[in-house]
C-alpha cells in the first residue's frame, strides 16, 4: 500500500498550546518522513524530517515523533504561534528513485 | 541564492487551449519536479526530470507532459485543457535525483480553465 493517511483535516489550537498532526503509512519499506509547511500564496517548504532510525527529532519547537511498531509518525508544534499557521503534509518514501507519497494535508490555525 | 522561480503567477485558459508553464530551479540543482494541487487532491506528483531525461512519471493523462533543457530551466504542457484541469501547478527542484533529496518549491503558477 503507497498511502500516506494525515488527519486532521483541519485543527484550531489557541496561542500557545500543542498542534499535533497524525500521519499512518502501510508500506514497512518507507524509509524517508519529511514533513513540508506551506503559507496561503507560497509552495511548501521542508520543516523537518526523520528516519526510522530514531524516534524523535526535535527541531526548534517543533518535533517528529515516530512509532515504528504502529506505523505511525506525528508532528507536534509547541507552543503554537499565530505565525505557525499554515497546512502542513506528511510524506514517505522508500527509495532513492521513487518521489515521495503525499499525505492529504492539515489546515492548522493558531488562534491568538 | 535565488529560489525556484514559476512563470507565469496566474493564467486563465479556455477549455481545449493548450498551456505551456516554465520553471527556473535554483543554481546548481539538476532534478526538477512537477506536482498539481487542488484542493481536494492535494499535491500529486506529475513528473520528475533530471539530466534533462524524464526519471519519474504521475498518473496523468498523456495531455501532461513536460521537458527540462541543458540549463536545468524546466517546461510543462497541458494541451486540450478541461475545467478539471483548473489547479495550482507547482514546480520543485531539488540538488539530485530522488524523493530523499529535500525538495525546494517554488509558489506555483494558478491556472483557471474556464
Amino acid at each position: 500500500q503507497q498511502q500516506v493517511k494525515q488527519s486532521p483535516q483541519s485543527l484550531i489550537v489557541q496561542k500557545g498550546g500543542i498542534s499535533i498532526i497524525n500521519c499512518a503509512y502501510e508500506n514497512t519499506a518507507f524509509d524517508y518522513f519529511p514533513w513540508y509547511q506551506q503559507f496561503p500564496g507560497k509552495g511548501p517548504a521542508l520543516l523537518i524530517a526523520i528516519r526510522p532510525d530514531v524516534s524523535e527529532k526535535k527541531e526548534g519547537r517543533f518535533t517528529i515523533s515516530f512509532n515504528k511498531s504502529a506505523k505511525q509518525f506525528s508532528l507536534h508544534i509547541m507552543d503554537s504561534q499565530p505565525g505557525d499557521s499554515a497546512t502542513y503534509f506528511c510524506a514517505a518514501s522508500f527509495d532513492s528513485n521513487y518521489q515521495l507519497i503525499w499525505g492529504a494535508g492539515t489546515k492548522l490555525i493558531i488562534k491568538p | 541564492k535565488a529560489g525556484v522561480t514559476q512563470t507565469p503567477r496566474y493564467l486563465i485558459k479556455t477549455r481545449g487551449q493548450q498551456v505551456t508553464l516554465s520553471c527556473s530551479p535554483i543554481s546548481g540543482h539538476r532534478s526538477v519536479s512537477w506536482y498539481q494541487q487542488t484542493p481536494g487532491q492535494g499535491l500529486q506528483f506529475l513528473f520528475e526530470y533530471f539530466s534533462e531525461t524524464q526519471r519519474n512519471k504521475g498518473n496523468f493523462p498523456g495531455r501532461f507532459s513536460g521537458r527540462q533543457f541543458s540549463n536545468s530551466r524546466s517546461e510543462m504542457n497541458v494541451s486540450t485543457l478541461e475545467l478539471g484541469d483548473s489547479a495550482l501547478y507547482l514546480c520543485a527542484s531539488s540538488p539530485s535525483l530522488g524523493a530523499n533529496s529535500p525538495l525546494h518549491f517554488g509558489n506555483g503558477t494558478r491556472l483557471t480553465v474556464t
